[in-house]
């Protein structure tokens, strides 16, 4: 009964394709987000939605879209994509905006060569 | 702008004793602050969460301070275990705003 999922779980691209990492929570949470931990371990947000409307967009390169086809999913899309886009990128879910507690998906690890 | 930081350095203490870990902030007036415990190729996983009117709060082993005077909260893990040894993030938000990480502090505990 995983709370919040991510897939896939390594990726492994070369420079320039175009890929895509996938977010499904099953806790009923209005907010879902997108974040980016370097090597460093410096955990960042790049998105957050709320019911399905964007509501928190880091300076993030444009090549990054997400997608909220419903609540429950919120996709990264990544075009073009650069070797600094390596890194673990972590979906998470809280009950609503703001509302403390934010539960983690297990992360993807992306690896662009 | 913001800024919050936590022990660069892991932190590695013996079994049984109390584990306290340190996360300041700058240039932020947060309403409220959270500890989380990442372990390697793991997500984050949600320990506590204060609000700037606490000034302490505990849940079984682990105890939070927040100070928005000094700007500076403390996370103390008493009777430490070796299963205790993870990385420890604090994380900032004022209310609907986004939550802000800190770097994360490794604690290694032995036997």
């Amino acid at each position: 009964d995983t709370a919040v999922s991510q897939t896939p779980k390594y990726l492994v691209t070369q420079m320039g394709n175009d890929k895509s990492i996938k977010c499904e929570q099953n806790l009923g949470h209005d907010t879902m987000y997108w974040y980016k931990q370097d090597s460093k371990k410096f955990l960042k947000i790049m998105f957050s939605y709320n019911n399905k409307e964007l509501i928190i967009n880091e300076t993030v390169p444009n090549r990054f879209s997400p997608k909220s086809p419903d609540k429950a999913h919120l996709n990264l899309h990544i075009n073009s994509l650069e070797l600094g886009d390596s890194a673990v990128y972590f979906c998470a879910s809280s009950k609503s905006q703001g509302e403390g507690e934010q539960f983690f998906g297990p992360g993807t690890r992306l690896t662009v060569l | 702008s913001q800024k919050i930081e936590q022990n660069s350095e892991a932190l590695n203490i013996q079994e049984g004793k109390t584990a306290t870990l340190t996360c300041n902030y700058t240039n932020y007036s947060p309403a409220y602050l959270q500890w989380y415990r990442q372990d390697p190729g793991r997500g984050p996983v949600f320990l506590l969460l204060i609000r700037e009117n606490e000034k302490e709060k505990r849940k079984e082993r682990l105890k939070v301070t927040f100070d928005t005077t000094l700007k500076q909260s403390l996370f103390h893990i008493t009777a430490s275990q070796p299963a205790d040894s993870a990385t420890y993030l604090c994380a900032l938000a004022r209310n609907t705003d986004k939550l802000i990480f800190g770097t994360g502090t490794r604690l290694q505990v032995f036997p």
